[in-house]
């Protein structure tokens, strides 16, 4: 069965410095993956995929993630915080070969940016 | 293009009672997801629907149900409410193109307090 684990619930990190959010898979089948992020009182925005295609994946607002098969994990990493950046971020593992509107998400890491 | 619509954004109900919540998902997509958020359980998946059947379900008892209509618009009901059913419910569309990677796109949520 696919599981997925975010290690830290709350990081924290200065203005201008790297953020790095882990998350760890376990699936039986090549995966698919996804972080999304969530600000308050909102729903998800997709950040990036890893479908496969290449293991360094870029998204949106400079974050990219790395798929690393031999240590089941997909890090979201960002070279220099914004104070914008503060949110909750969600790893998820695509349940199954082919795509499908089940996902089961890791339990969440709250970013807090400092100035 | 608008995004997932979700109705209504906010709605108290007491205990027992029921309630429905809408979704209208991207024009051009057919399959809709609905996700309960807890602080405590996080994300969970509650079903899917593709061309108004049910194609996948979470582990959530049968008080919690949904449909889909012919213009792919979901909602979804839960009965005879209780305290824990306060929740954020996500819904998620997605297009199921063939090539498609099938990531979710999330509406704002609707925010249910059962008092």
């Amino acid at each position: 069965a696919q599981s997925v684990t975010q290690l830290g619930s709350h990081v924290s990190v200065s203005e201008g410095a790297l953020v790095l959010l882990r998350c760890n898979y376990s699936s039986s089948v090549p995966p698919y993956l996804f972080w999304y992020v969530q600000y308050p009182n909102q729903g998800l925005q997709l950040l990036l995929k890893y479908t496969s295609a290449a293991t360094l994946v870029k998204g949106i607002n400079g974050f990219e993630a790395e798929f690393k098969k031999s240590e089941t994990s997909f890090h979201l990493t960002k070279p220099s915080a914004h104070m914008s950046d503060a949110a909750e971020y969600f790893c998820a593992v695509s349940v199954g070969l082919s795509n499908t509107g089940k996902l089961i998400f890791g339990q969440g890491t709250t970013l807090q940016v400092k100035p | 293009k608008a995004g997932v619509t979700q109705t209504p954004r906010y709605l108290i109900k007491t205990r027992g009672q029921q309630v429905t919540l809408s979704c209208s998902p991207i024009s051009g997509h057919r399959s809709v997801s609905w996700y309960q958020q807890t602080p405590g359980q996080g994300l969970q998946f509650l079903f899917e629907y593709f061309s108004e059947t049910q194609r996948n379900k979470g582990n959530f008892p049968g008080r919690f149900s949904g449909r889909q209509f012919s213009n792919s618009r979901s909602e979804m009901n839960v009965s005879t409410l209780e305290l824990g059913d306060s929740a954020l419910y996500l819904c998620a569309s997605r297009s199921r193109d063939r090539g498609n990677t099938g990531e979710l796109f999330f509406g704002e949520g609707s925010r249910l307090t059962v008092l």
